[in-house]
C-alpha cells in the first residue's frame, strides 16, 4: 500500500529552465494538494486540484507556474523559468474525500528543488 | 488576518525531560486543529487533531494536546521524550470554511539531548 509518491526527491536546475515535479497520491484518492516550505518557513498551501480541475489556486504564483492532475497519471506541478527564489521543498497531500478538516490528508515525502 | 503562531523556533530538551511546544492562532471562528511532526527528508506525519468535543486529545507516539478556546491556543505536550522525538514540529489549521487546505505554523524545531 504504497503512500503519496513524489519524484524526483531531489531536483537542480538552472534559473530559466523548467521545472517538473510529479505527485502521486495514494491509492483510490482523487483530491491532492501542493504546498511549498520555504527556508525556515512552514509549509504555505499553493494549489488543490481533484481530477481533471483545478479548485483552488489562490496559493499559486501568478505567473510561471502551474499545476494539473489529469484523469490518468500524477499531477504536476510545473515551474517555468525558474528563478533563484523558487528553491524551496514542494510537498504534495493527497485525500480520498472532500470537504474541510478531513483527517485523512497524507503527505509525501517533497521535492528538493535547488535554483543554481 | 488569519495567522498560526508557533512563538519558539528552537527548543533543546533532555531525553527523558517534558516538552511542550505552543501553537496560537487568529480566526474568526474555532477551527479544526492539527499538529504535524517532520523528521529530516520526510514528509509530515500527524500527531494528532482536534474538531470539536474534548478538549484534551491523544495521539501518536505518546503526545498529546489541550486545546483552550479562551487562550486561542492548541500547545502539544508529552511527558517524556525520547531521542527519536527529534524533528521539527507544525501546527495547523483548516478554516472550516476552507475547501480542506492547511495553513501551517512556521515550526518548532525539537532538539534532544542525552
Amino acid at each position: 500500500n504504497a503512500g503519496v509518491m513524489q519524484n524526483p526527491r531531489h531536483l537542480v536546475r538552472r534559473r530559466g529552465q523548467e521545472a517538473r515535479l510529479r505527485c502521486s497520491p495514494m491509492k483510490g484518492h482523487s483530491h491532492v494538494y501542493w504546498y511549498r516550505q520555504l527556508p525556515e518557513e512552514g509549509l504555505k498551501f499553493m494549489v488543490y486540484l481533484q481530477k481533471e480541475n483545478i479548485i483552488d489556486e489562490s496559493g499559486m504564483p501568478k505567473e510561471r507556474f502551474s499545476a494539473e492532475f489529469p484523469k490518468e497519471g500524477p499531477s504536476i506541478l510545473r515551474i517555468q523559468q525558474v528563478v533563484r527564489g523558487d528553491s524551496a521543498a514542494y510537498f504534495c497531500a493527497s485525500k480520498n474525500s472532500p470537504g474541510p478538516g478531513d483527517e485523512k490528508l497524507f503527505f509525501g515525502s517533497g521535492t528538493q528543488l535547488s535554483v543554481l | 488576518a488569519q495567522s498560526v503562531t508557533q512563538p519558539d523556533i528552537h527548543i533543546t530538551v533532555s531525553e527523558g525531560a517534558s516538552l511542550e511546544l505552543r501553537c496560537n492562532y487568529s480566526y474568526g471562528a474555532t477551527p479544526y486543529l492539527f499538529w504535524y511532526v517532520q523528521s529530516p527528508g520526510q514528509g509530515l506525519q500527524l500527531l494528532l487533531k482536534y474538531f470539536s468535543g474534548d478538549t484534551l486529545v491523544q495521539g501518536i507516539k505518546g503526545f498529546e494536546a489541550e486545546f483552550k478556546r479562551s487562550q486561542s491556543s492548541f500547545n502539544l505536550r508529552k511527558p517524556s521524550v525520547h531521542w527519536s522525538d527529534a524533528a521539527e514540529y507544525f501546527c495547523a489549521v483548516d478554516p472550516t470554511d476552507s475547501w480542506g487546505k492547511l495553513q501551517f505554523g512556521a515550526g518548532t524545531q525539537v532538539v534532544v539531548t542525552p
